[in-house]
């Protein structure tokens, strides 16, 4: 089974607007990422945030962190059409070298 | 820098054939991993290459063969192509230190199998 999973599935707002993603997890780990991933292409990495971090910003971009309900979340501030896309977050287990991903939340800005 | 390339881009197969998805990176890194990536399941892992000589099995691993050739290229092999191999198959990289493990992908390759 996934060790994350997503929620929305699927997400449309207008442009402007604010765009919430969350992601919980099943067990221990080393750190949360999220990617972004444009239609037909490849995942593009975003952010990461570490077990012992709560809040993480980079530009538009707010990731929380909750390790005791083994969750997190994404904000996107300010979205942009050019936000369109699907979003991915994966986990680093503690131990473990690889990570494993969310199913994801597909993102769609209307102008 | 071109980062992670895959190829090919496409590939129509039919239930039996063989063939080899190729994956090369030129960022020095010393992992790299394939991932199938089907509708509603997001990406699941196959194998995986911690360093140069070494291959371990991911989450998915039936049906598919792997081959570290050197530390920039990395291929995967479908010896006999079944219908539920059908899926878009991405290669990343990473550097492979251990923690904070931030993974580089490459474009993809969309595979049918019919």
């Amino acid at each position: 089974s996934q060790q994350g999973e997503e929620d929305p599935q699927a997400l449309s707002i207008q442009e402007g607007e604010n765009a919430t993603m969350n992601c919980s997890y099943k067990t221990s780990i080393n750190n949360l990422q999220w990617y972004r991933q444009n239609s037909g292409r490849g995942l593009v990495h975003l952010i990461l945030i570490r077990s012992n971090e709560r809040e993480k910003h980079s530009g538009r971009l707010r990731v929380t962190l909750d390790t005791s309900k083994k969750s997190s979340s994404l904000l996107i501030t300010a979205s942009r059409a050019a936000d369109t896309a699907s979003y991915f977050c994966a986990t680093q287990i503690q131990g473990a070298q690889k990570l494993v991903f969310g199913q994801g939340t597909r993102l769609t800005i209307n102008p | 820098n071109a980062g992670v390339t895959q190829t090919p881009k496409f590939q129509v197969l039919k239930t039996g054939q063989s063939m080899t998805l190729q994956c090369a990176q030129d960022m020095n890194h010393n992992s790299m991993y394939w991932y199938r990536q089907d509708p509603g399941m997001g990406l699941r892992l196959i194998y995986y290459s911690a360093s140069e000589g070494t291959t371990d099995k991911g989450e998915v691993p039936n049906g598919y063969n792997v081959s570290r050739l050197n530390k920039r290229e990395f291929s995967l092999r479908l010896e006999s192509a079944a219908p539920s191999q059908t899926s878009v198959y991405f290669c990343a990289s990473s550097d492979g230190q251990g923690l904070d493990e931030k993974l580089f992908f490459g474009s993809g390759t969309q595979l049918s199998v019919l």
